[in-house]
């Protein structure tokens, strides 16, 4: 257990819809990142947080966007949906002591759309 | 900009004997980190090993070690006296450090024959 946590673990929904993914980090790590791991573009880097500030954005599409809150869990927002959007999307958390030399990923959340 | 190539999408291997999987990387930062995570059919991301650019020593973690050769911008990874529970996708990833974002490789599936 990584002390990542994410929900939903599965998501099914339709083209057009709207769905928000949740992310706690591990207690006191102050980054979280969002990664899409899909069949045809592999693991991308899609945004990074650190307290509550965006720090590097990757390919993120305008549809996405992100937050971290004052509590430092981040939610990722994923909009007009498209079946392309199909993936698994992990959360990935780092940052407590110094010299941790991981990022620490959550079990992902899997989204389906039809 | 950074970059991961892993050659091989799959390998066998037999049980109790070594693997190496292959990772190439390229970038213009002049200190880095690589990572290593392996990704069992469950899905999750399980870290593995990490090496720095200025440590001189290659990393070893039990059964992995990492060899590091920074004039050929290699970080093979080698696992150790394999076991069926190694079956899983492996990837490579380099990033400034665990603070920042990741750049992941394509993965080499792994199997491992009893």
């Amino acid at each position: 257990d990584s002390g990542v946590t994410q929900t939903p673990k599965h998501l099914i929904t339709a083209t057009g819809q709207r769905v928000t993914l949740r992310c706690s980090p591990r207690s006191g790590d102050l980054s979280v990142y969002w990664y899409q791991q899909s069949l045809d573009q592999g693991l991308q880097f899609l945004i990074q947080y650190y307290n509550g500030e965006e720090r590097a954005k990757g390919n993120i599409l305008e549809r996405f966007s992100a937050q971290q809150f004052p509590d430092l869990h981040s939610e990722l927002n994923l909009s007009s949906l498209e079946l392309g959007d199909s993936a698994l999307y992990f959360c990935a958390s780092s940052g407590r002591l110094a010299g941790d030399n991981e990022q620490f990923f959550g079990p992902g959340t899997r989204l389906t759309v039809l | 900009a950074q970059k991961i190539t892993q050659t091989q999408p799959g390998m066998f291997v037999q049980e109790k004997e070594a693997v190496t999987l292959d990772c190439t990387y390229d970038t213009s930062d002049q200190s880095y980190g690589l990572f290593w995570y392996k990704q069992p059919s469950s899905g999750e991301m399980i870290f593995l090993i990490y090496q720095g650019s200025y440590d001189e020593q290659n990393a070893t973690e039990g059964r992995y070690s990492l060899n590091f050769q920074k004039a050929r911008k290699s970080a093979n990874l080698v696992i150790s006296a394999s076991q069926l529970g190694d079956s899983a996708m492996y990837f490579c990833a380099i990033g400034r450090d665990s603070s920042y974002k990741l750049i992941f490789g394509s993965g080499t599936r792994l199997l491992v024959r009893p």
